[in-house]
């Protein structure tokens, strides 16, 4: 069974700070997902992985995907109050979309001036 | 290109009602996958339609249903509803489910069961 992990889960950080948070996964996938949730919405897509040592930058923010350490970062670079959001990374599984993304719980994150 | 739309956005229903959500994919799009998010168990996945077949299921009882039509869409069905249902539910188009795919998330609807 895939089992994503995201930590920290909870993040408190001021403007003008660097912080990154991380995504662990327990198998084997080439794929994986970025998303921001702000506070009831949908999903809006960030960045999407597709191989090892992939590294994808928007703006202050940027992902990167070891898949031989299974581990992804989303790394925030002079935080603005505007990436106030929660985080999700999200895992393909080997058999495609049609198992389903796997989450990981999210990564709350409050950016105070 | 049209994004994915849900239908209704939000719901009240007390418990032991059933509710019906509709979702129409992006044009062209023959996936639609269902997700529940709560705050307790955070994003699950509950089904993948395509081509009007399930093709997989989360780990979710039996209440929880859907079905797709020829034109894509796609409706999910909860019977006999509990407070735990509760949720945010996000549907997902994509081409085709497979593993490149990329998953286009509609702005979900909020379902509150009293």
């Amino acid at each position: 069974e895939l089992k994503v992990e995201q930590n920290p889960l909870f993040l408190s950080m001021q403007e003008g700070k660097n912080y990154t948070i991380y995504c662990n996964y327990s198998t084997t996938s080439d794929r994986l997902y970025w998303y921001r949730q702000d506070p009831g919405k949908s999903l809006e897509s960030l960045f999407v992985l597709l191989s090892n040592g992939a590294v994808k930058q928007e703006g202050r923010l940027m992902a990167s995907l070891d898949t031989k350490a299974r581990l992804s970062t989303l790394h925030i670079t002079a935080a603005v109050h505007d990436l106030s959001a929660t985080y999700f990374c999200a895992v393909m599984p080997p058999g495609g979309g049609a198992d389903g993304l796997t989450f990981g719980k999210g990564t709350h994150l409050i950016i105070q001036p | 290109k049209a994004g994915v739309t849900q239908t209704p956005r939000y719901l009240i229903k007390t418990r032991g009602q059933q509710v019906t959500l509709s979702c129409s994919p992006i044009s062209g799009h023959r996936s639609v996958s269902w997700y529940q998010q709560t705050p307790g168990q955070g994003l699950q996945f509950l089904f993948e339609y395509f081509s009007e077949t399930q093709r997989n299921k989360g780990n979710f009882p039996g209440r929880f249903s859907g079905r797709q039509f020829s034109n894509s869409r796609s409706e999910m069905n909860v019977s006999t509803l509990e407070l735990g249902d509760s949720a945010l539910y996000l549907c997902a188009s994509s081409s085709q489910g497979g593993p490149w795919d990329e998953q286009f998330f509609g702005p979900g609807t909020r379902l509150t069961v009293l």
